[in-house]
């Protein structure tokens, strides 16, 4: 079955340090791989993407985001944390075809330390 | 900047009333989705849409119902809410292209039913 784990619910990091976000997808085919941010009381924003190619994909903001078939990973990465990166981050699979339906982790909310 | 929009943002309602979220995007997109999201959780499809007059059952049941009569336009109505429908709800869009495309999410409309 299709699935998305996100194993921590909760981080805390304090600004200015780095940040890595893990996730970790089943899927039985190539999978198509994404990170959404979701700051309080809004929608999902994309931060970046994986289709196929280079498997480290650069985003918005300064995340970057590695895919590594061998572990069924794709943690997202910024090497300074910003305070205005305080939101929950959502990783999500997709396998293309006509419905392009999206499966979503649990989200990890990020809370960022002065 | 995605343009896709949905109203109300927050909506406190009765038990028993008829409520339509509604949700439109300029972008010209075929494909649009309904997600249901509570607190902590994951967001889970609730109905999706290929285009006009296409309308299709998500992989979490719902008691609501949708409408696709135009392309921009894709409206969810509870006809009777009952405090188990309290939850957010996200709409999205995405381009109709050979593969996966990343969805654009709207702003979510945080429903109460009391």
């Amino acid at each position: 079955a299709q699935s998305v784990t996100q194993p921590d619910i909760h981080i805390t990091v304090s600004e200015g340090a780095s940040l890595e976000l893990r996730c970790n997808y089943s899927y039985g085919a190539t999978p198509y791989l994404f990170w959404y941010v979701q700051s309080p009381g809004q929608g999902l924003q994309l931060l970046l993407k994986y289709f196929s190619g280079d498997t480290l994909v650069q985003g918005i903001k300064g995340f970057e985001a590695e895919f590594k078939r061998s572990q069924s990973s794709f943690n997202l990465r910024k090497p300074s944390v910003h305070w205005s990166d305080a939101a929950e981050y959502f990783c999500a699979v997709g396998g293309g075809g006509a419905t392009n339906k999206l499966i979503f982790g649990t989200g990890t909310l990020l809370a960022v330390q002065p | 900047e995605a343009d896709i929009y949905q109203t109300p943002r927050y909506l406190v309602i009765g038990t028993g009333k008829k409520i339509t979220l509604e949700c439109s995007q300029t972008m010209g997109h075929d494909k649009m989705y309904w997600y249901q999201q509570d607190p902590g959780m994951e967001l889970h499809l609730i109905h999706y849409s290929y285009g006009v007059n296409s309308t299709e059952k998500g992989d979490l049941s719902s008691e609501s119902t949708v409408s696709r009569i135009r392309t921009e336009h894709f409206p969810l109505t509870l006809e009777s809410a009952r405090p188990s429908h309290t939850s957010q709800y996200l709409c999205a869009s995405s381009e109709s292209r050979g593969r996966l495309t990343e969805a654009f999410f709207g702003q979510g409309t945080r429903l109460t039913v009391v």
